[in-house]
């Protein structure tokens, strides 16, 4: 079945670098992919809508500049954490709408991030 | 605004009892999606069950049922005979604009 592939599962970065997670369809083609972020024992918060050929849409509070979010392919997006603080350690899911009933959404398996 | 509303934020069983979850909705689309997400420790989302608006149904899938209701904006979940293994963050979630907005989810604790 469709199935939405996420790399790295983790990373552990030292502060002011950056950091780039991988988001793949990997048997259907994804125009649109989300981002969400989940802080420890929170919820998943929608960070970002990627669009193939075309700019981001973030969701209000995300800082454009800090998330860089790149749809370069039909089966490729990327989220790119520019100068990685200790706030931003979180754990990163992408999930890619497949065509099948609205809201349907498959989900990667997730990205930890831990900025020391 | 459209909103999910998970009011139970841990929840604690011993296996083999039955165990609900409760969710809340608030939506003004008359056409909606509903669902529910698994998420075990490993933190990968698992996908239980969609509902859309116009099928009240309630749902049965072998130890999991769940009880849509319009009249009272809810779709809480059961777990009948709960065991160790259904551990895990259980979230409810709403479409809107193709995008799903999440609960707070209920972390739910089934003990030995």
């Amino acid at each position: 079945g469709a199935v939405v592939s996420q790399h790295p599962s983790w990373v552990i970065c030292k502060s002011g670098t950056s950091v780039k997670i991988e988001c793949r369809s990997l048997d259907f083609q994804a125009t649109t992919m989300f981002w969400y972020r989940q802080f420890p024992k929170q919820s998943l918060m929608l960070m970002a809508t990627s669009n193939e050929g075309s700019k981001a849409t973030y969701e209000q509070g995300v800082e454009k500049d800090k998330f860089l979010i790149n749809h370069a392919s039909l089966t490729l997006s990327t989220l790119t954490v520019t100068s990685a603080h200790p706030e931003d350690s979180s754990f990163y899911i992408c999930s890619a709408p497949w065509t099948g009933p609205p809201g349907e959404l498959f989900f990667g398996e997730g990205s930890r991030l831990t900025v020391l | 605004a459209q909103k999910v509303t998970q009011a139970q934020t841990e929840i604690s069983v011993v296996e083999k009892e039955d165990v609900t979850l409760d969710c809340v909705y608030e939506t003004r689309d008359t056409t909606y999606y509903l669902f529910w997400y698994k998420q075990p420790p490993s933190g990968e989302l698992v996908f239980l069950i969609r509902r859309n608006s116009f099928d009240e149904q309630n749902e049965i899938s072998g130890r999991y049922s769940w009880n849509f209701q319009k009249s009272t904006s809810s779709f809480n979940f059961t777990i009948t005979a709960s065991q160790v293994v259904d551990s895990a963050v259980y979230f409810c979630a709403l479409v809107q604009g193709g995008k799903l907005i999440f609960g707070q989810g209920t972390e739910l604790s089934v003990k030995p």
